[in-house]
C-alpha cells in the first residue's frame, strides 16, 4: 500500500538551514513527490516536484533557498537561510494509477 | 496566468446536498486533468477525487466513493464536485487544483469552506 511518512514536527534558527524529510512506503521507492507549502491562514502553494534521482523542478517564484534530494525512498526537501515567512506546514504528495496521496505533514518551526 | 476561483461552499445539514464549482482561467481547461482536495479544520490535506481532461475517467477516496461526484464542462472551463449524502466529517475547505503532466498539483484555488452541521 502506498504511504509517505513526515514527522510532525520541525525546527530550525533564523538564517540556519532545515532538511525534511517523506519516506515512501515499501516497494514504492522508485516514485517521484511533490512538495507543498501552506503558511499560516493560507492556502498551499506548490513548491516542487521531486524525482527518484534528486532532480527536481520547482513552481514559478520559488526561491533558490529550496531545493531537494532523493536517498532510495526518502525524499527531502532542504530549506537554507531560513526566514520568518518559511515558517509553515510541509506536505509531501504522490500518485499512482487513480490514486493521489499526501504525506500528514511537517510543521516547521523558525526560532 | 493560472487562476481557479472556488465557489458554493456554505452550510448544510447533515444527509443534505452541495455543488461546488471552480471556474478556470489562464490555460486549455479541455487538456489538463484535475483535483480535488480537501482540508478539515487544523487537520492536514486529503485527496478527494480527479477526472481527465475528457471527463471519462474519474477517481475517488474511499471516503467519499459513491457519495460525491466529480464533473466538468470544458465549454465553460468549470470543475464541479456534487456533494450528496453529506456528514458532519466532510466540514473542510476544499480546494480545486490542476494537476501537472503525471500527478503533482499546481497550482491551487483559494478554497471554498464547507461546513456539515445541525
Amino acid at each position: 500500500q502506498l504511504v509517505l511518512t513526515q514527522s510532525p514536527s520541525a525546527s530550525a534558527s533564523l538564517g540556519a538551514s532545515v532538511k525534511l524529510t517523506c519516506t515512501l512506503s515499501s516497494g514504492h521507492s522508485s516514485y517521484a513527490i511533490a512538495w507543498h507549502q501552506q503558511q499560516p491562514e493560507k492556502g498551499p502553494r506548490y513548491l516542487m516536484k521531486l524525482n527518484s534521482d534528486g532532480s527536481h523542478t520547482k513552481g514559478d517564484g520559488i526561491p533558490d533557498r529550496f531545493s531537494g534530494s532523493s536517498s532510495g525512498a526518502e525524499r527531502s526537501l532542504i530549506i537554507s537561510g531560513l526566514q520568518s515567512e518559511d515558517e509553515a506546514d510541509y506536505y509531501c504528495q504522490t500518485w499512482g494509477s487513480g490514486i493521489r496521496l499526501f504525506g500528514g505533514g511537517t510543521r516547521l518551526t523558525v526560532l | 496566468e493560472v487562476q481557479l476561483l472556488e465557489s458554493g461552499g456554505g452550510l448544510v445539514q447533515p444527509g443534505g446536498s452541495l455543488r461546488l464549482s471552480c471556474a478556470a482561467s489562464g490555460f486549455t481547461f479541455s487538456s489538463c486533468v484535475m483535483s480535488w482536495v480537501r482540508q478539515a479544520p487544523g487537520k492536514g490535506l486529503e485527496w478527494v477525487s480527479r477526472i481527465s481532461g475528457s471527463g471519462y475517467d474519474t477517481n475517488y477516496s474511499d471516503s467519499v466513493k459513491g457519495r460525491f461526484t466529480i464533473s466538468r464542462d470544458n465549454s465553460k472551463s468549470t470543475l464541479y464536485l456534487q456533494m450528496n449524502s453529506l456528514r458532519d466529517e466532510d466540514t473542510a475547505r476544499y480546494y480545486c487544483v490542476k494537476e501537472g503532466d503525471v500527478g503533482w498539483f499546481d497550482p491551487w484555488g483559494q478554497g471554498t469552506l464547507v461546513t456539515v452541521s445541525a
